[in-house]
């Protein structure tokens, strides 16, 4: 069974620039969410996909958006990159939109100078 | 006032002793809890599951009080390795729409 992957593991980004992160979900998984944590906090929720629709967002702007793809793959694009983005950027996968159980991939370390 | 909420500690604690954290929650709507290990720089890991009948993994036991809104996690002959950040997590559907909430963790260090 292979688990949650992520590409990139680290990224440096300029302030107003643009970064697309990628995600590959747990084999049998159709449900992608994604998360930011920034350091010394816990992980904050940005959206859910399932069946390559957004099932549900946190509190963040529409400049973070997403894509899933028919193989339950996952993009976070963030536009207008802002100092305070820079944190790790979490995906998280599970088998159906209705399981809480979710696991995680090792992150995309994003740095915005 | 945050919806998930945990000491950050440090707890220092030696090798073989047994600990105990606490976590709090604010929304009553809340369905699943759970218990994830964070070691330093790396992605959460689930730990367990947490239900009201209280549940045991090993050395591991977490409790549930819906009524207190109040969750804990019991670690018994703590071992080195079990130094890491531990997340307090509450989903509040019975889906994953509205995503986890965690609480910032609690950061435990066993010393030899």
């Amino acid at each position: 069974e292979t688990g949650v992957t992520q590409s990139p593991t680290h990224l440096i980004k300029t302030r107003g620039q643009q970064v697309t992160l990628r995600c590959s979900s747990q084999s049998g998984h159709n449900t992608v969410s994604w998360y930011q944590q920034a350091l010394g906090q816990g992980p904050q929720f940005i959206f859910q996909y399932y069946r390559e629709e957004e099932n549900g967002r946190g509190n963040f702007p529409p400049r973070f958006s997403g894509l899933q793809f028919p193989n339950y793959s996952s993009e976070l694009n963030v536009n207008a990159l802002e100092l305070d983005d820079s944190a790790l950027y979490l995906c998280a996968s599970s088998p159906e939109t209705w399981d809480d159980e979710q696991y995680f991939g090792p992150g995309t370390r994003l740095t915005v100078t | 006032r945050k919806e998930v909420e945990q000491d950050p500690g440090p707890f220092n604690v030696p090798e073989g002793a047994t600990v105990a954290f606490n976590c709090t929650y604010s929304n009553s709507a809340s369905q699943s809890f759970f218990w994830y290990r964070q070691d330093c720089r790396k992605e959460p890991k689930l730990l367990m599951s947490v239900y009201s009948s209280g549940n045991e993994d090993g050395r591991f036991t977490a409790q549930l009080n819906r009524a207190s809104q109040y969750i804990s996690l019991l670690i018994r002959d703590s071992k080195l390795s079990d130094s890491a950040t531990y997340l307090c997590v509450a989903a509040r559907s019975g889906g994953g729409a509205d995503g986890l909430t965690f609480g910032k963790g609690t950061h435990l260090i066993i010393q030899p």
